[in-house]
């Protein structure tokens, strides 16, 4: 079946330090990658997706490019701000749609101080 | 942008009781619905699809008489865990396909606490 791992966290950064969450996945056929993330007290929302191979998602200065050799989809800020603290989750889809069951990952929770 | 609500945002009930969450979206026609759980610390785990119109259909390890799901219109979903037990305790979150956007949008969970 479909599964997709994060790194462990959670990760402590200062403002402005580069931010990298890895991912992978393992599923059949060509599944569609995406990037939640939840802020304290809300609900999950969409980060940014790639739905082929090379593909990259890019929002709010975060960026993961869909990389199959490696079935990857990491997370990358160069500089992240408090505003940034949160649960992020990497997802999947199969099937290369953005409908559908998505398969999430454990979560990684992001602390930045000032 | 579109909108997903649930109700409550949280309840305590007694063992033995019923509950039963909503989740709405608010400004758009949602086809399916998605319910999913989350432990502390976890991951959400799908529990159900639910489509307008018909029944949902379970994960596997789902007890589908324990957690009945109604999608009675293009905008509501209902999740009713009947029989609740301290081990139903969690974090319920639903999400709705919007149909033309491309995108699944989330609720803000409904935190479950059964005594």
């Amino acid at each position: 079946g479909n599964s997709v791992t994060q790194m462990e966290g959670p990760v402590t950064l200062s403002e402005e330090a580069f931010l990298t969450i890895n991912c992978t996945y393992t599923a059949t056929g060509y599944p569609s990658l995406f990037w939640y993330v939840q802020y304290p007290g809300e609900g999950l929302q969409l980060l940014l997706k790639a739905t082929k191979a090379d593909d990259k998602g890019s929002n709010k200065g975060f960026e993961a490019t869909y990389r199959k050799e490696t079935t990857s989809f990491h997370l990358e800020k160069g500089s992240v701000q408090v505003s940034d603290s949160a649960v992020y989750f990497c997802a999947l889809i199969e099937g290369g749609t953005s409908y559908g069951k998505l398969t999430f990952g454990q979560g990684t929770i992001l602390t930045v101080h000032p | 942008g579109a909108v997903v609500s649930q109700h409550p945002s949280w309840v305590i009930c007694k063992s033995g009781t019923s509950v039963k969450i909503e989740c709405r979206s608010l400004d758009f026609q949602a086809t399916t619905m998605f319910w999913y759980r989350q432990f502390p610390k976890q991951s959400l785990m799908l529990m159900a699809t639910s489509n307008e119109g018909s029944k949902a259909t379970y994960e596997q390890g789902v007890e589908k008489d324990k957690f009945l799901i109604n999608h009675a219109s293009l905008t509501l979903s209902t999740l009713t865990v009947t029989s609740a037990h301290p081990e139903d305790s969690s974090f319920y979150i639903c999400s709705a396909d919007a149909w033309g956007t491309d995108t699944q949008y989330f609720g803000p969970g409904t935190r479950l606490t059964v005594l």
